[in-house]
């Protein structure tokens, strides 16, 4: 099972920040936290992972609280485009041998 | 690079027929995934390989087969399909100590009737 919570939809308006958060309680010390999407039903694509520091790239920024145990997943500047849904996942970085467990996820949409 | 692809794209099956879908990636990855997602929920991993010649069972390995006799190739073999195995299947590979992430194909939607 996911060992990740994650609300099933949200809204939000183009052009403002799309925060979604993620609740993972029972992470352990050396789990990562990962952040997928899916675009309608296409393979999923990577946005951003990371341990404890918040990171960022040129999709988005993950915000870790200090005990770990939830996440935010910010999108910046939020486009149609935006509109997928949104996996969080929690699990070992083994080099590639850890299996994503993936939940149900957020349904994002992004309206005009 | 192509990337991870997968074929077909699509296919209809009738219950107790036989088919392999195929996985390819041609970025020197070497651990290569098999996940299925049904409708409305998250993927589900049913096999895995961490090289060729090595697999490994997932979470719901069952009516499938795989095999790795290349880095590059991962096929996928149903042998008596059912009804309970329609579902899009996808398959993603990695390179550890190169990425950090599973690079995921387009998938193939396979319905059986």
């Amino acid at each position: 099972d996911a060992k990740t919570t994650q609300p099933p939809s949200m809204d939000c308006a183009e052009g403002r920040a799309a925060n979604l958060p993620c609740n993972h309680s029972t992470i352990s010390g050396n789990e990562y936290v990962y952040w997928y999407r899916q675009i309608h039903s296409q393979g999923p694509q990577y946005i951003i992972h990371g341990l404890k520091n918040n990171e960022t790239n040129e999709m988005a920024s993950l915000i870790i609280t200090e005990d770990r145990k939830s996440s935010t997943l910010i999108l910046p500047h939020a486009t149609l485009r935006d509109t997928a849904v949104y996996y969080c996942i929690v699990g070992e970085n083994q080099g590639g041998s850890e299996k994503l467990v993936f939940g149900k996820g957020t349904k994002l949409t992004v309206n005009p | 690079n192509a990337g991870v692809t997968q074929t077909p794209k699509f296919r209809i099956l009738k219950i107790g027929q036989s088919m392999t879908l195929q996985c390819a990636q041609d970025m020197n990855h070497n651990y290569m995934y098999w996940y299925r997602q049904d409708p409305g929920m998250g993927l589900k991993l049913i096999y895995y390989s961490v090289g060729a010649g090595i697999t490994d069972k997932g979470e719901v390995p069952n009516g499938y087969n795989v095999s790795r006799s290349t880095t590059e190739d991962f096929p996928l073999r149903l042998e008596l399909a059912a009804p309970s195995q329609t579902s899009v299947y996808f398959c993603a590979s990695i390179r550890p100590g190169f990425t950090d992430t599973q690079y995921f194909g387009p998938g193939t939607r396979l319905t059986v009737l």
